[in-house]
């Protein structure tokens, strides 16, 4: 099992540009969730998938992102335009229907410049 | 609220001394709790959680956690730390939908 994917790891990019992250979660695995970590904030839940339907979106930030999972084996979130508070690390996770805990992805490093 | 508080930002303890990293919540009802690890740019890692059952919980790399009810805390412990047990650790609790986390406290340990 290679685990959950993400890519890629750094994204550096420009003020206004769109920007795509991608997950691909633990096969089997019914729930995805999408992450963004920052030093003044923490770790804050964005959005979260069960089978492939979004469940939860209040944390998204706002109407500049947006996320999907058109299958159980991948899911995006994207930004656009991004702007330098987007700046963050981004972190999927997914978690199988008998576990309580949460398999990451080694998440991705945003730099919006 | 359904909220989780590490009081600490940091702890530093010496390598072989016994380290505690505390944790509290707020939550209704019954808490699923967590600890995870993270190590320099990496994912977070699981350690251990508390479902139900013993009080004391024993998890990866010789961690363990002690769940008070009444205390409404779950402080992640281990006897002897190593110097390999630096990092970020975040307690975490389970309200039925998503895991809300704590902000992190990091573990230094000295040679």
């Amino acid at each position: 099992d290679a685990g959950v994917i993400q890519s890629p790891r750094h994204e550096v990019t420009e003020m206004g540009q769109e920007v795509t992250l991608r997950c691909k979660p633990i096969s089997g695995h019914d729930y995805l969730f999408w992450y963004r970590q920052t030093m003044m904030r923490g770790l804050e839940l964005l959005i979260y998938f069960n089978n492939n339907v979004p469940i939860d979106d209040s944390g998204m930030p706002e109407d500049r992102f947006s996320a999907k999972m058109p299958n159980a084996s991948f899911s995006t979130l994207k930004i656009q335009p991004s702007e330098p508070r987007d700046s963050a690390v981004y972190f999927c996770a997914s978690q199988g229907w008998s576990n309580y805990g949460y398999t990451f992805g080694s998440g991705t490093r945003l730099t919006v410049v | 609220a359904q909220s989780v508080a590490q009081p600490e930002d940091q702890v530093n303890v010496a390598e072989g001394n016994p380290l505690t990293v505390k944790c509290t919540y707020s939550v209704s009802g019954n808490p699923y709790l967590f600890w995870y690890v993270q190590y320099p740019n990496r994912g977070l890692q699981f350690l251990l959680k508390y479902i139900t059952g013993d009080n004391l919980v024993k998890g990866s790399y010789g961690f363990e956690a002690e769940f008070n009810k009444s205390q409404t805390s779950f402080h992640l412990k281990k006897p002897s730390a190593l110097v390999s047990d630096s990092a970020l650790y975040f307690c975490a609790v389970n309200p039925g939908t998503a895991l809300i986390f704590g902000k992190g406290t990091t573990l230094s340990v000295s040679s």
